[in-house]
C-alpha cells in the first residue's frame, strides 16, 4: 500500500537548536518527495522538492535529503526560530499520477 | 507573489444542503487540485482537473461531488447533499504543470456540517 510514515509525531527544542525529522514511504513508483510547512489553520506551504536522481537540497535553514533505495527522507532545520513552530508534512507523488500523498506530519514547538 | 485564494474561509452548513467552495488559482497555473484535511488527521487528495475536465480522483470523490471551471479564473468544488462526515479543511492547489512541479496551497475553506 502507498504510505508515507513520519517520526517524531511532535518534538519540542529551543530556539537556536537544530532538530531534524525522518519520512519513511512504501510509495512506488517514485515520482518525487516533497517537504511542506503548515501552520495551524493555514495551507500547506511546500518547502522542498526532490526526485529520484537528487539526494540533497536546501531552502535557507532547511536541508532536506533523501534515499531512494531505502525509501527514507530528512528534514534538518538549522538555527531554530519561534517562527518554525508548524507541522512540517513529508509529502510524496507516484509517476504518472497528479495526487499527492501526504504524510501525518511532525508537530514542531519551538521555545524561548 | 501569486497566491491561491479561497472563498468562504469558514462555511456552515446543515446536513442535505449543497455547499459551492470557490477557488481562485494562480493565474497561468493550468492544474488544479482540490483535497480535503479532516480534523487531526492527514490531508488527502480528491481530485484533480486540467483542460476543462477531471483528469484523475480519489475513491472519496463520489457522485456526491463535483468540479467546474465556470470563467477564467474560478475553480469550484460543489458538494450536493451534505453529510456530517464531509465536515473538514477543504485545500485548493494549483500548478503550472504537473509531475515534479510545485503544488502551490490556498489558506483553506473549513466546512462545519451540522
Amino acid at each position: 500500500k502507498n504510505q508515507v510514515e513520519q517520526s517524531p509525531q511532535s518534538l519540542i527544542i529551543l530556539e537556536g537548536k537544530n532538530c531534524t525529522l525522518q519520512c519513511n514511504y512504501t510509495v512506488s513508483p517514485f515520482s518525487n518527495l516533497r517537504w511542506y510547512k503548515q501552520d495551524t489553520g493555514r495551507g500547506p506551504v511546500s518547502l522542498t522538492i526532490m526526485t529520484f536522481s537528487e539526494n540533497t537540497k536546501s531552502n535557507g535553514r532547511y536541508t532536506a535529503t533523501l534515499d531512494a533505495d531505502t525509501k527514507q527522507s530528512s528534514l534538518h532545520i538549522t538555527a531554530s526560530q519561534l517562527s518554525d513552530s508548524a507541522s512540517y508534512i513529508c509529502v510524496v507523488s507516484r509517476y504518472n499520477t497528479d495526487k499527492l500523498i501526504f504524510g501525518t506530519g511532525t508537530r514542531l514547538q519551538v521555545f524561548p | 507573489e501569486p497566491e491561491v485564494t479561497q472563498t468562504p474561509s469558514h462555511q456552515v452548513t446543515q446536513m442535505g444542503q449543497e455547499v459551492i467552495l470557490r477557488c481562485v488559482p494562480i493565474s497561468n497555473h493550468l492544474y488544479f487540485y482540490w483535497y480535503r484535511q479532516i480534523l487531526g488527521q492527514k490531508v488527502e487528495f480528491l481530485v484533480s482537473f486540467y483542460n476543462n475536465e477531471i483528469s484523475e480522483k480519489s475513491e472519496i470523490f463520489d457522485d456526491q461531488f463535483s468540479v467546474e471551471r465556470p470563467d477564467g479564473s474560478n475553480f469550484t468544488l460543489k458538494i450536493r447533499s451534505t453529510k456530517l462526515e464531509d465536515s473538514a479543511m477543504y485545500f485548493c492547489a494549483s500548478s503550472e504543470m504537473t509531475g515534479d512541479t510545485e503544488a502551490f496551497f490556498g489558506q483553506g475553506t473549513r466546512l462545519t456540517v451540522v
